[in-house]
């Protein structure tokens, strides 16, 4: 069983539209992210959650939407895809919210804007 | 701020070498963790080990090998004898505070 899934895996969509990826983590964690892996490699955080509860917010923009139903699930919505947000992102899971826990990562969503 | 510098961005070797992937850390806490993940060709971020600011044991694992230096801030990867499948980008990484910052990773092409 995969630890933490996200779906979908690719996702080429046009300038404008409007897409999801889902994520979900069977480790009984309780605290999940997104992260965000540009072309030149470069991890960073987009949110994190803690009990369905946003606990980090980074300078993203409001076209990024994370919903978060359960503790075991957190879903990344954009609306209005622009170019610029062609990556690759990251749904990842810590056991709780004490920091320094080791992040598990799903194995990411290609996202290609075109 | 906390801040991760991988300073070689890519290494090449042949296999059977032994590699050492360098990671330098700046923190301003007294309790923090180092990480090391690998991302293979195939996507995936693989957790390799976690260790915390207040153990500088070095540890082994097979092929890898780790050196924990508080004084000059550095937590260095090594692979012993390395092979193909070792190819990948290496990330280094600090938690201190509720996430984690990465460095910019270093990629390794083991030629054969």
């Amino acid at each position: 069983d995969t630890a933490v899934s996200q779906t979908p895996k690719y996702l080429v969509t046009q300038m404008g539209n409007d897409k999801s990826i889902k994520c979900e983590q069977n480790l009984g964690h309780d605290t999940m992210y997104w992260y965000k892996q540009d072309s030149k490699k470069f991890l960073k955080i987009m949110f994190s959650y803690n009990n369905k509860e946003l606990i980090i917010n980074e300078t993203v923009p409001n076209r990024f939407s994370p919903k978060s139903p359960d503790k075991a699930h957190l879903n990344l919505h954009i609306n209005s895809l622009e170019l610029g947000d062609s990556a690759v992102y990251f749904c990842a899971s810590s056991q709780d919210w004490a920091a320094l826990n080791t992040i598990y990562f799903g194995e990411g969503s290609w996202l290609t804007v075109v | 701020a906390q801040k991760v510098t991988q300073a070689q961005t890519e290494i090449s070797v042949v296999e059977k070498e032994d590699v050492t992937l360098d990671c330098v850390y700046e923190t301003r806490d007294t309790t923090y963790y180092l990480f090391w993940y690998k991302q293979p060709p195939s996507g995936e971020l693989v957790f390799l080990i976690r260790r915390n600011s207040f153990d500088e044991q070095n540890e082994i694992s097979g092929r890898y090998s780790w050196n924990f230096q508080k004084s000059t801030s550095s937590f260095n990867f090594t692979i012993t004898a390395s092979q193909v499948v070792d190819s990948a980008v290496y990330f280094c990484a600090l938690s201190e505070a509720h996430d984690m910052r990465f460095g910019a990773g270093t990629r390794l092409t083991v030629k054969p």
